[in-house]
């Protein structure tokens, strides 16, 4: 069964900083990799979508890297700015469906 | 513009009620989702469809039913028998095929028991 880890739980930064946040998944037959962004009570939007095949996806301040033998994926953020500030999680596909990690809460102080 | 609706936004029930959360994609995609998120978990998956009159139970099914009776609706109805329906409810969809490409997200209903 898959499971996703998201490490920290909390991150929080100054305006301007670059930040990575860390995802790990136990079932290295993922066939892609999602990160989403979600605001409080909103729904979540999605960042990023590496595929299985792929080792790493760019947009703009946003870099997501996946290396599934080791059975990680990162998502670098550039430059950090307050509007950043959101929780984000992290998704495995295999199968049918996605498997979500519990996500990283970060603030970005002005 | 395209993309997914859920309604509605806030939803009160009480015990014993059952109650339908209403999804709508308007993205001609394939598989629809339903997602229950609760405090500090991730969120879990509840019901998904691949096709249209078919689904499949997902890991937490149990006091929920689902229908897909046309492609771009997926609603999903609470039960009396679901012990602890408190959560916010997310439905999403997916392009060609079950999980095998980007997953898009509705707004979420939040569902409270009075």
């Amino acid at each position: 069964k898959q499971e996703v880890t998201q490490i920290p739980a909390a991150l929080s930064v100054p305006e301007g900083e670059n930040l990575v946040l860390n995802c790990s998944f136990t079932d290295s037959a993922i066939y892609n990799l999602q990160w989403f962004r979600q605001d409080p009570g909103k729904g979540l939007t999605s960042l990023l979508l590496i595929q299985s095949s792929q080792r790493e996806q760019t947009s703009g301040r946003l870099n997501a890297s996946l290396d599934k033998s080791s059975g990680r994926s990162t998502l670098y953020i550039a430059a950090s700015q307050p509007g950043d500030s959101a929780t984000y999680l992290c998704a495995g596909g295999s199968n049918y469906k996605l498997t979500f990690g519990k996500g990283t809460l970060l603030t970005v102080n002005p | 513009d395209g993309g997914i609706t859920q309604s509605p936004k806030y939803l009160f029930r009480k015990e014993g009620q059952n109650v339908t959360l209403s999804c709508e994609q308007n993205l001609n995609h394939d598989a629809m989702y339903w997602y229950r998120q609760d405090p500090g978990q991730g969120l879990r998956l509840i019901y998904y469809s691949q096709i249209v009159n078919d689904f499949q139970k997902g890991d937490i099914a149990e006091g929920y039913s689902v229908s897909r009776e046309k492609k771009e609706s997926f609603p999903l109805t609470v039960t009396s028998a679901q012990k602890n329906p408190t959560a916010f409810y997310l439905c999403a969809s997916t392009r060609e095929g079950v999980g095998s490409h980007e997953q898009f997200f509705g707004p979420g209903t939040r569902l409270t028991v009075l």
